[in-house]
């Protein structure tokens, strides 16, 4: 298995270009999730999914959509890049989002710029 | 804003010490898990202690839970270089609509020194 995967590993934007950080898992994975680490600030959560067709807002969500159309697909589009954008992301998966222990299961994350 | 604090923030230690990490959160749990992250990487899950648990332990790592405080510890036992990452607590939630989110720490960076 491959696990968590990520594409790219880095990006440059310009203020107000958009662009889609891919995320993929091929464990089968009810729960996937978005989150972006600053530094001094440690994960925060951007959107989540528990399955095909449902997702929801997290902590941070505001300048950033995702969608969920198959099991293993958790995309992350930011609509109109901002230097306060600048971050690292992570994507995540869990065996399911309704259980009360998930071990989550983290891809190497997307280092975007935003200038 | 964030449900666990770690402290220390920074740790450095001699390889062969042991290193102790602590994480304080503010609301009740189910479980708190723990996360170790090396420089550039994503993170890895390390070991998970349930709310009705006091310690648990999983080769040289050791958690203990005290709910009354709101706080966990880790104790990384006989440390060797290899152990140089930054480490998290991330304690679990629901959402309202019953979904689980996990939260996570600001993390301490601990160096081994050889």
């Amino acid at each position: 298995n491959a696990g968590v995967t990520q594409t790219p590993k880095f990006q440059v934007l310009k203020t107000g270009q958009s662009m889609t950080l891919q995320c993929a898992q091929d464990m089968n994975h009810e729960y996937m999730s978005w989150y972006r680490q600053d530094p001094g600030m440690g994960l925060r959560l951007i959107h989540y999914s528990v399955g095909a067709g449902i997702t929801d807002q997290g902590e941070v969500p505001n300048g950033y959509n995702v969608s969920r159309s198959t099991t293993e697909d958790f995309p992350l589009r930011l609509l109109s890049a901002a230097p306060s954008q600048t971050s690292v992301y992570f994507c995540a998966s869990s065996l399911s989002g309704t259980r009360a222990y998930n071990e989550q299961f983290f891809g190497p994350g997307t280092r975007l710029t935003v200038l | 804003s964030q449900q666990g604090e770690e402290d220390p923030q920074a740790l450095s230690i001699q390889e062969g010490e042991n290193a102790t990490m602590n994480c304080s959160y503010k609301t009740s749990i189910n479980n708190l898990q723990w996360y170790r992250q090396n420089s550039g990487r994503g993170l890895v899950h390390l070991i998970l202690i349930r709310s009705n648990e006091r310690e648990k332990h999983s080769g040289r790592l050791r958690v203990t839970l005290d709910t009354s405080k709101k706080s966990s510890s880790l104790l990384i036992t006989a440390s060797r270089a290899a152990d140089t990452a930054s480490y998290f607590c991330a304690t679990d939630g629901f959402f309202s609509g019953g979904y689980q989110k996990v939260t996570f720490g600001t993390g301490t960076k601990l160096q081994v020194i050889p």
